[in-house]
């Protein structure tokens, strides 16, 4: 059964460095996401991505994220300079198509880890 | 404002009992998609189930049914046969017609008993 995959499961980094978490959608959907969750806290939305350009992006989503597809698989979302509170589960999803209906349903990666220290 | 309400922080339930894990939301567009994931303790986002705002019938998966009450906007997810691999977090979440984004519950912390 297709899936999303995400690299690596786990990050641990410095303040200020910078990140990019990796993510190979499924292979036919055409919209990509990011959502990060903190710690025993609810998911939330960072951003949407389609046709090789931000779609919709939260207001957590600042100029300190950017995310890009390199290539036909791959899909990164970049921190420029990482604070400690950045620290949470970070999950990429994909979907076939947008809006409300069943194309639009989002399958998850198993979701990067990242640790700032 | 608070889009999606999961009321119940915790939940037990006896092993092959069924369970109904509450969700109410708050939209104004008639155009909507509400969808269940569970998160295991391993931390993934598992996709569950999903129904639609135009959906006439409730929708099932396997042991998996979502108790659909439009004019209460309410999602209740129900469990029947509860194994122990069900224990987990499980979040309802919502996507209207017009956003590309998702807006997640709080959860509910479900625990399966032997």
């Amino acid at each position: 059964e297709p899936e999303v995959t995400q690299t690596p499961s786990h990050q641990v980094t410095q303040m200020g460095q910078e990140v990019i978490l990796r993510c190979v959608p499924i292979s036919n959907h055409l919209y990509f996401y990011w959502y990060r969750q903190i710690l025993g806290q609810k998911v939330e939305f960072l951003v949407s991505f389609y046709n090789n350009e931000i779609s919709e992006k939260s207001e957590i989503f600042d100029d300190q994220f950017s995310v890009e597809r390199p290539d036909g698989s791959n899909f990164t979302l970049k921190i420029r300079s990482t604070k400690l509170e950045d620290s949470a589960m970070y999950f990429c999803a994909s979907s076939l198509l947008a809006g409300e209906g069943p194309e639009g349903i989002q399958y998850f990666g198993a979701g990067t880890r990242l640790s700032v220290l | 404002a608070q889009k999606i309400t999961q009321t119940q922080p915790g939940m037990f339930v006896q092993e092959k009992e069924a369970v109904t894990l509450d969700c109410t939301y708050d939209t104004s567009d008639p155009s909507y998609g509400l969808f269940w994931y569970k998160q295991p303790s391993s931390g993934e986002m598992i996709f569950l189930i999903y129904q639609g705002s135009y959906d006439q019938q409730n929708a099932t998966e396997g042991r998996y049914s979502l108790n659909f009450q439009k004019a209460r906007k309410s999602a209740n997810l129900v469990i029947s046969a509860s194994q122990l691999g069900d224990s987990a977090m499980y979040f309802c979440a919502m996507r209207e017609g017009t956003d590309n984004d998702m807006r997640f519950g709080a959860g509910t912390r479900l625990t399966v008993k032997p």
